[in-house]
């Protein structure tokens, strides 16, 4: 099975600290993806990579940005952390043609 | 732009059967997907479509019509623990090649006994 890894299950941080979270895949997938859920809204797509070095926005790219120097690990980066920002943070990974894997979550809370 | 639209909550009887619809409007498409999400948890997959009918997995079986822009998840012989949301999610091509999964906002169904 494709095992999806997030660094910190929970993760709480100050307003205007640099925030870092880690995800890492162990199948080889091109595809992975940030999200974060929040009630009410549903998943929404940050950002997503299909490749190394290769990034896209998504729908709220707005007061983050990621990396993906190599193929298996993509992380999300929070500039300076907000309080509206405190949410849970859900990473995926696929191949081209299947479905997402998803890790297991971080949730933020910024204070 | 991308709109997914399912019920926000249901609530069924235990041994029988709930319907859950999905309908959608999407630059491009590419196959459709329902997840599902136990409270607390990450979403786990559930089904794919990407042509028109229905596809059936055990106690679970999903339907889509591309034309009407609709699929819905059947979920028979309910048992407690499939109290848990359902997502429906809708793949569309993105820049460069690439696809992108957008999410509808979840139905919470609730199953009592």
């Amino acid at each position: 099975d494709v095992k999806v890894t997030q660094s910190s299950r929970y993760l709480v941080k100050r307003t205007g600290e640099k925030v870092f979270l880690e995800c890492v895949q162990d199948m080889d997938h091109e595809n992975m993806f940030w999200y974060r859920q929040d009630p009410g809204l549903g998943l929404r797509l940050i950002y997503f990579s299909y490749d190394v070095k290769m990034k896209e926005k998504g729908d709220i790219p707005e007061g983050y940005s990621v990396s993906r120097e190599k193929k298996e690990r993509f992380s999300l980066i929070l500039e300076s952390a907000s309080t509206n920002q405190t949410s849970m943070y859900l990473c995926a990974s696929s191949l081209w043609q299947n479905g997402y894997t998803f890790g297991s979550g971080t949730r933020l809370t910024v204070v | 732009g991308q709109n997914i639209d399912q019920p926000t909550e249901m609530t069924a009887t235990e041994g029988a059967i709930v319907q859950i619809n999905c309908t959608y409007q999407t630059s491009g498409f590419n196959g459709l997907f329902w997840y599902q999400q136990h409270a607390g948890e990450a979403p786990t997959f559930l089904s794919y479509n990407v042509l028109d009918g229905l596809e059936e997995k055990g106690r679970f079986s999903s339907f889509l019509s591309r034309s009407k822009g609709y699929s819905y998840l059947l979920l028979k012989e309910l048992q407690m623990k499939d109290s848990a949301s359902y997502l429906c999610a809708v793949r569309s091509p993105s820049g460069a090649g690439s696809y992108q999964l957008t999410f509808g906002k979840g139905t919470k169904l609730s199953v009592i006994p």
